[in-house]
C-alpha cells in the first residue's frame, strides 16, 4: 500500500541552526502535502498546506518565514525550521494526499522528533 | 467551522472489558470521519473511517465506530480490550464541502488498559 516517509525520524540541533525535514510519498503522487505539529500529549495542529508547484498556505499564527515549506515535486515536500529555538522542539508530522490508482487517498508520515538545545 | 471534541483526556479500562472512546464533531457540510491511534514517539496509524453507507464501521485490530448523525458522534468501541490497545487515540473530521477539506483532529484520548 501507499506509504509516506519522513527523514530524519529524530534530530537534535543547537539553537540558531536550521533544520530540514523531508516528507516523501512512496507509492503515489502527492498533489497536496500537509504539515502538522504536535506538542507533548496534545493534538495535531495543522501548520500549512502545500500544493505541488505552489506556495504553501499557512494557518493563522504560523510564521511562514520561520517554517519554510517547499513542495517542488509530486513525491517530496520539505519543512525547514529556520534559526531554531528550544520552543520549536516538537513532533512534526507530514501528510500526503493524492491519487493511489483512481481513488483519492491520504496518509500520514511517521513523524520527526525535533529537539533544539 | 469544523471541529472535533474528545471529551475525555484519559480512559481506563480493565483488560477484557469493552471500551468506548468518545468523539463528537461539528461541520457545516458533509463529514468524513476517522480514527487514528498513536503509540509513543510514533506517527498516526489509521484505524477506520466513515464516508457513507452503513453507520457501523469496522476497522483494524477489532475496533469499530458508529456514526450517529443526529448526535453528531462517532464513538470508537471495542468489545474486549487488550493491554496492547493502550495508546493515544485521535478522532478526526474532514468537511468534504469545504475547499481543501483538510483533517481537523480532536485533542486525543489516552487509553490505558489495565491488566
Amino acid at each position: 500500500g501507499a506509504v509516506v516517509s519522513q527523514h530524519p525520524s529524530r534530530v537534535i540541533c543547537k539553537s540558531g541552526t536550521s533544520v530540514k525535514i523531508e516528507c516523501r510519498s512512496l507509492d503515489f503522487q502527492a498533489t497536496t502535502m500537509f504539515w502538522y505539529r504536535q506538542f507533548p500529549k496534545k493534538s495535531l495542529m495543522l501548520m500549512a498546506t502545500s500544493n505541488e508547484g505552489s506556495k504553501a498556505t499557512y494557518e493563522q499564527g504560523v510564521e511562514k518565514d520561520k517554517f519554510l515549506i517547499n513542495h517542488a515535486s509530486l513525491t517530496l515536500s520539505t519543512l525547514t525550521v529556520t534559526s531554531a529555538h528550544p520552543e520549536d522542539s516538537s513532533f512534526y508530522i507530514c501528510s500526503a494526499r493524492g491519487l493511489a490508482g483512481v481513488q483519492e487517498t491520504q496518509y500520514f508520515g511517521p513523524g520527526t522528533r525535533l529537539l533544539v538545545l | 467551522a469544523q471541529s472535533v471534541a474528545q471529551p475525555e483526556d484519559q480512559v481506563n479500562v480493565a483488560e477484557g472489558n469493552p471500551l468506548t472512546v468518545k468523539c463528537t464533531y461539528s461541520v457545516s457540510g458533509n463529514p468524513y470521519l476517522f480514527w487514528y491511534v498513536q503509540y509513543p514517539n510514533r506517527g498516526l496509524q489509521f484505524l477506520l473511517k466513515y464516508i457513507t453507507g452503513d453507520n457501523l464501521v469496522k476497522g483494524s485490530y477489532g475496533f469499530e465506530a458508529e456514526f450517529n448523525k443526529s448526535q453528531t458522534s462517532f464513538h470508537l468501541k471495542k468489545p474486549s480490550a487488550l493491554v496492547s490497545d493502550s495508546a493515544l487515540y485521535f478522532c478526526a473530521v474532514r468537511d468534504m464541502d469545504v475547499a481543501g477539506n483538510q483533517f481537523y483532529f480532536g485533542t486525543g484520548t489516552s487509553l490505558t488498559v489495565i491488566p
